[in-house]
C-alpha cells in the first residue's frame, strides 16, 4: 500500500549541529510539505513543495531548508540546531490535482534539541 | 496570506451530547475546508471536508456547515463517544494554492 514515512520517529540532538529529517512517499504526490507542532499553535507550515525542484517557504521557515529532487522525498534540514526548534515535526503529502485536495501526514518526528 | 481562527481550545461534553467546534477564515478566495482528527501520539487524519460550494455536509455522525458570507465554518459532532476524544483542527485552502492554513486545534473531551 501506498504510504508516508518519517525517520528518524525520535531525535536528540545538541544546539548547534546540523539535523536532517526524512520525508518518503509513495503515492507519486506532486505536492509535499514540512509542518511544526507545538501546543498551543497547531500546526505551521515551514517549507513546501510543488514538485521536483519547486521549494517555497512557509510561515515559520528561518532555521529550516529543504530540497527535492525526487517526486518521493522532501527532507528538511535545520542548518544549525537551536532549542526553539524543539518539536513535532510532520510531513503531509497530497496529488493537488482539480478534485483531489487532501493532505496526508506522516507519522511524525520528535525532535529534541538540548 | 490566510488567517484561521478556531474556538474553543478545549471542549468538555457528557457522552451522547453534541460538541461544536467553531472555526473563522479571513481570505474569500479559499474554497476548501477540511477537519483533521488527531489522537494522542498520532498524526492528523481527516474526518471530513466542504468545499466552497456546499453549504453543509454529513458523515454519519459528524457533520460541517460552510457559511462563505461571514466566512466561518463549524463541525458538529452528535451523539459523542469517549473514542472521540481528541484534537480538532480545522484548516483553510486557498483557491488554486495548495497550502493549507490550521487553526490551533481544540481538545475534545468526552466524559463517559
Amino acid at each position: 500500500d501506498a504510504e508516508i514515512t518519517q525517520s528518524p520517529r525520535h531525535k536528540i540532538t545538541e544546539t548547534g549541529r546540523q539535523v536532517t529529517l526524512a520525508c518518503h512517499q509513495t503515492w507519486n504526490h506532486n505536492n509535499m510539505f514540512w509542518y511544526r507542532q507545538d501546543l498551543g499553535h497547531g500546526l505551521r507550515l515551514i517549507h513546501y513543495s510543488y514538485g521536483v525542484q519547486d521549494t517555497n517557504k512557509g510561515e515559520v521557515s528561518d532555521g529550516y531548508s529543504v530540497s527535492r529532487s525526487n517526486t518521493e522525498d522532501l527532507p528538511l534540514t535545520l542548518e544549525s540546531a537551536a532549542s526553539s526548534q524543539t518539536s513535532v515535526y510532520f510531513c503531509a503529502s497530497s496529488e493537488g490535482r482539480q478534485g483531489r485536495s487532501e493532505q496526508y501526514f506522516g507519522p511524525g518526528t520528535r525532535l529534541t534539541v538540548t | 496570506g490566510e488567517n484561521v481562527e478556531q474556538h474553543p481550545s478545549t471542549l468538555s461534553v457528557q457522552e451522547g451530547d453534541s460538541a461544536v467546534i467553531k472555526c473563522t477564515y479571513s481570505d474569500s478566495a479559499s474554497n476548501y475546508f477540511p477537519w483533521y482528527k488527531q489522537e494522542l501520539g498520532k498524526r492528523p487524519q481527516l474526518i471530513i471536508d466542504i468545499r466552497s460550494n456546499v453549504g453543509e455536509k454529513k458523515d454519519q455522525r459528524i457533520a460541517v456547515t460552510l457559511n462563505k458570507t461571514a466566512k466561518h465554518f463549524s463541525l458538529h459532532i452528535t451523539e459523542t463517544q469517549p473514542e472521540d476524544s481528541a484534537v480538532y483542527f480545522c484548516a483553510a485552502r486557498i483557491y488554486n494554492f495548495n497550502k493549507f492554513y490550521f487553526g490551533s486545534g481544540t481538545k475534545l473531551n468526552v466524559k463517559p
